[in-house]
């Protein structure tokens, strides 16, 4: 099953506007992590975020993580069209294995 | 470094055939993992292993087997392929230690099973 649930399935804006995806989960976490894919490519890490932190920043990305409402958002921002592809959120729960359970994933399209 | 790779990139196999996807991964890393993706579905944990010799059960194990007799390699068998079967397999793979940590992706299997 499912942990995390994304919000939208897709999203589509003009280069130079901000982009924001939201994640929900189920359980509690050790962690959340944001990946993203192109299309026929593997999953790339963007950014992670520990249980005990809140904010995170890296370049033009933005991860908040509310533990007690199981959220978490992704901001892009200034997006370009290289930021076209699917982005997706990735739980982490404690214990072996560092293991991650997967969201569906938001489809982002970024025009020209 | 290459990273993690993947060997093929794209196999159609016949209802029962059988095959091995191999990932390997040169970044010294403990955890290996290997997932399938379907449509709608996001990535799905099929089996994992901790260390050279270990292998464990993910979410959609049913159908494969892993080996990793080797740190560097884990092979992902279909002993005996169905049309449920046909997916993207990706292969992964993460540093150990005291905290947590991110996981490399192998750019992907393509497998139609008609």
């Amino acid at each position: 099953s499912q942990q995390g649930e994304e919000d939208p399935q897709a999203l589509s804006i003009q280069e130079g506007e901000n982009a924001t995806m939201n994640c929900s989960y189920k359980t509690s976490i050790n962690n959340l992590q944001w990946y993203r894919q192109n299309s026929g490519r593997g999953l790339v890490h963007l950014i992670l975020i520990r249980s005990n932190e809140r904010e995170k920043h890296s370049g033009r990305l933005r991860v908040t993580l509310d533990t007690s409402k199981k959220s978490s958002s992704l901001l892009i921002t200034a997006s370009r069209a290289a930021d076209t592809a699917s982005y997706f959120c990735a739980t982490g729960l404690t214990g072996g294995g560092n293991k991650l359970t997967f969201g569906t994933g938001t489809q982002l399209k970024v025009e020209l | 470094n290459a990273g993690v790779t993947q060997t093929p990139k794209f196999r159609v196999l016949k209802t029962g055939q059988s095959m091995t996807l191999l990932c390997a991964q040169d970044m010294n890393h403990e955890y290996m993992y290997w997932y399938r993706q379907d449509p709608g579905m996001g990535l799905r944990l099929i089996h994992y292993s901790v260390g050279e010799g270990t292998t464990a059960k993910g979410e959609v194990p049913d159908g494969y087997n892993v080996s990793r007799l080797k740190k560097q390699n884990f092979l992902l068998g279909l002993e005996s392929a169905a049309p449920s079967q046909t997916s993207v397999y990706f292969c992964a793979s993460s540093s150990t230690g005291q905290g947590v940590y991110e996981q490399y992706f192998g750019p992907g299997t393509r497998l139609t099973v008609t």
